[in-house]
């Protein structure tokens, strides 16, 4: 099977701009994660969908950041606007029902605020 | 709240040797997941193994295998004939087994930087 599918795979901005990151999860699963991860640290949860509802966005900076998951498939990521401490690996994650292990994981969005 | 430690920020071994990672968790919960990620410079996290707390069997998947100890709260990751793809940051996790959507959230240790000596 296919596996999830992010893009871009990098990304330098300046701050006070926006980004957008993409994903599509494998087909069928129902649950959709966006994983902030910041270097030498482990993955931190910003949002998760089941098919294009929110489940928990309780990290989620909602000042600057956004979500939406149309259609309950892909999914979209936006910063704006972007922070210096916004730098870092952005990871989607997606698994067949919320109750279901494991995540599968993209290979992520290393972003760049300068 | 779960929480899961990794105390070892950063481990080397030569290739072919066997080398182990060590995991400690925090809960008051009986019924749990834990796992073990791979996570290359790619930037891919991969699972490499997983534990479903009520099975006492340690699990092993080919190279890999854990020690689960439950009373101790203990779940350490062996890497047998180690290899240079081997080489990764490597990420414990926990993972309720029960409960509404919002609790299956994976509890992230901080990693630990696995180095193969050629």
């Amino acid at each position: 099977e296919a596996g999830v599918a992010q893009s871009p795979r990098y990304k330098i901005i300046e701050k006070r701009q926006s980004v957008a990151f993409w994903c599509n999860p494998i087909s069928g699963h129902a649950t959709l994660y966006w994983y902030q991860q910041i270097l030498g640290q482990g993955p931190k949860l910003l949002i998760q969908f089941q098919n294009n509802g929110v489940v928990d966005d309780s990290q989620l900076p909602k000042d600057r950041f956004s979500a939406e998951r149309l259609k309950g498939v892909d999914s979209t990521l936006k910063i704006q606007p972007a922070k210096l401490e916004d730098s870092a690996v952005y990871l989607c994650a997606s698994s067949h029902d919320g109750g279901t292990p494991p995540l599968h994981f993209g290979n992520g969005t290393r972003l760049t605020v300068t | 709240a779960q929480t899961v430690t990794q105390s070892q920020p950063e481990m080397s071994v030569q290739e072919a040797e066997t080398v182990t990672l060590s995991c400690t968790y925090d809960t008051s919960e009986s019924d749990y997941y834990l796992f073990w990620y791979k996570q290359p410079p790619s930037r891919q996290m991969i699972l490499v193994i997983r534990q479903e707390a009520y099975k006492q069997q340690n699990a092993t998947e080919n190279r890999f295998s854990v020690n689960f100890q439950k009373a101790a709260k203990s779940f350490s990751l062996k890497i047998s004939d180690s290899q240079l793809g081997d080489a990764a940051m490597y990420f414990c996790a926990y993972r309720s087994a029960r409960g509404m959507d919002s609790n299956y959230q994976l509890i992230w240790g901080a990693g630990t930087k696995l180095i193969i000596k050629p």
